[in-house]
């Protein structure tokens, strides 16, 4: 079945850093790829998505690629802020099915 | 954007007593909806798959007459947990795909935090 993992958290940064969460996934066909965020005690937020190879998602400075060849995308931005400070979930779309999530992992963000 | 509310966002309530969710789509119709469950610092765990206008589809594992989820309409599902237990506590998060759109595309509520006390 599909399947999504990435890396385990906390993550925690100084403020300007650069930031990296990898995920990697497995999947028959030719799923879409998510990034979620949660801010502390909210629901879930469309951070970005890809949903071909090679195509790049983009939002608010963050930005993943879909890699069909080594089945991942990374999720990165350049220089995180405090606000960033969340919990961001890898997810996976496929037809018709539920939505299947990675563990999240959880950045803090310090100034 | 899209648009989906939960109602309450914050309920507190004795053991055996049952509460009830509403999730609903502000700005679009849904004919699926989803019930996640998510415990503190972990993952969302899907419990549900809400039809309008049909029974839900339960995962494995969660029990259906505890877990009472109704889809009456293309706007509206609610999720009832019936005698509710300390256990039961927990942040649940519904989901919304918008009709005629891949499963890809879901919208999600801000979440109901529940303490059974």
């Amino acid at each position: 079945g599909n399947s999504v993992t990435q890396m385990e958290g906390p993550v925690t940064l100084s403020e300007e850093a650069f930031l990296t969460i990898n995920c990697t996934y497995t999947a028959t066909g030719y799923p879409s790829l998510f990034w979620y965020v949660q801010y502390p005690g909210e629901g879930l937020q469309l951070l970005l998505k890809a949903t071909k190879a090679d195509d790049k998602g983009s939002n608010k400075g963050f930005e993943a690629t879909y890699r069909k060849e080594t089945t991942s995308f990374h999720l990165e931005k350049g220089s995180v802020q405090v606000s960033d400070s969340a919990v961001y979930f890898c997810a996976l779309g496929s037809g018709n099915t539920p939505l299947v999530f990675g563990k999240g992992t959880r950045l803090s963000v310090i100034a | 954007g899209a648009v989906v509310s939960q109602h309450p966002s914050r309920v507190i309530c004795k053991s055996g007593t049952s509460v009830k969710i509403e999730c609903r789509s502000l700005d679009f119709q849904a004919t699926t909806m989803f019930w996640y469950r998510q415990f503190p610092k972990q993952s969302l765990m899907l419990m549900a798959t809400s039809n309008e206008g049909s029974k839900a589809t339960y995962e494995q594992g969660v029990e259906k007459d505890k877990f009472l989820i109704n889809h009456a309409s293309l706007t509206l599902s609610t999720l009832t947990v019936t005698s509710a237990h300390p256990e039961d506590s927990s942040f649940y998060i519904c989901s919304a795909q918008a009709s005629g759109r891949p499963s890809d595309t879901q919208y999600f509520g801000p979440g109901t935090r529940l303490t059974v006390l």
